[in-house]
């Protein structure tokens, strides 16, 4: 069965400290990976995706396929960056649902 | 555009009575998805939906859950006679198609019961 697993509740690092979020997942066949971002008092909203290969806000995730893991990373942590991260998975034959992990929140301390 | 409308915001229900969420999805979006997110959980999978079909209600509780999401006006979440435990965040999200599209959230509406 599909499962996201997201095992920090919580995460604080300094302003300028590098971030790991860590995200594993579980999918037996071709998953597609993302993670979502909700800032305090605003909706949900898309991160990035693995397809994408992109960096957005300094943030960049890599699928690792042998690792089953999708950490999403930043090199220096800003305090805008404080929020909920969710990853979440989408696989080929989950039709167009996601699998959201519970969440990490980020705190980046000044 | 507005982006994926969710009212209310906020919904406090008795036991025993109704609860109806709406979703207005994005402009040009025709796949609409609902999420349920437990205190302390993350979101679960409830059911997906397109104009006036539903496509995979696997996530949806067998008993006094149903949507829909007609040809005209907003997709509607319908829970009958609520109960404590149907007190959660209910997210609504869009998509313009199923294949490599992603999903847009909603504010969601926060259900609580008494």
């Amino acid at each position: 069965a599909q499962r996201v697993t997201q095992p920090e509740k919580l995460l604080s690092v300094f302003k300028g400290a590098p971030v790991e979020l860590k995200c594993n997942y579980s999918y037996s066949g071709s998953p597609e990976l993302f993670w979502y971002v909700q800032y305090s008092r605003q909706r949900l909203q898309l991160l990035l995706r693995h397809i994408s290969r992109e960096s957005i806000k300094g943030f960049t995730a890599d699928l690792n396929k042998g690792e089953t893991s999708f950490h999403l990373k930043k090199p220096f942590a800003q305090e805008e960056d404080s929020a909920m991260y969710y990853c979440a998975l989408r696989g080929s034959n989950t039709g167009n649902q996601f699998y959201f992990g519970t969440g990490t929140s980020l705190t980046v301390i000044p | 555009n507005a982006g994926v409308m969710q009212n209310p915001r906020h919904l406090v229900r008795r036991r025993g009575q109704e609860a109806r969420l709406r979703c207005s999805p994005m402009k040009g979006h025709s796949h609409v998805y609902w999420y349920r997110q437990l205190p302390e959980e993350g979101l679960k999978f409830m059911v997906y939906l397109q104009k006036e079909n539903i496509i995979d209600e696997s996530g949806m509780p067998k008993e006094r859950f149903s949507a829909e999401f007609p040809k005209e006006g907003p997709s509607i979440l319908r829970i009958q006679q609520v109960v404590r435990g149907d007190s959660a965040a209910y997210f609504c999200a869009s998509s313009r198609g199923s294949v490599y599209q992603p999903q847009h959230f909603g504010d969601g509406t926060r259900l609580s019961i008494l």
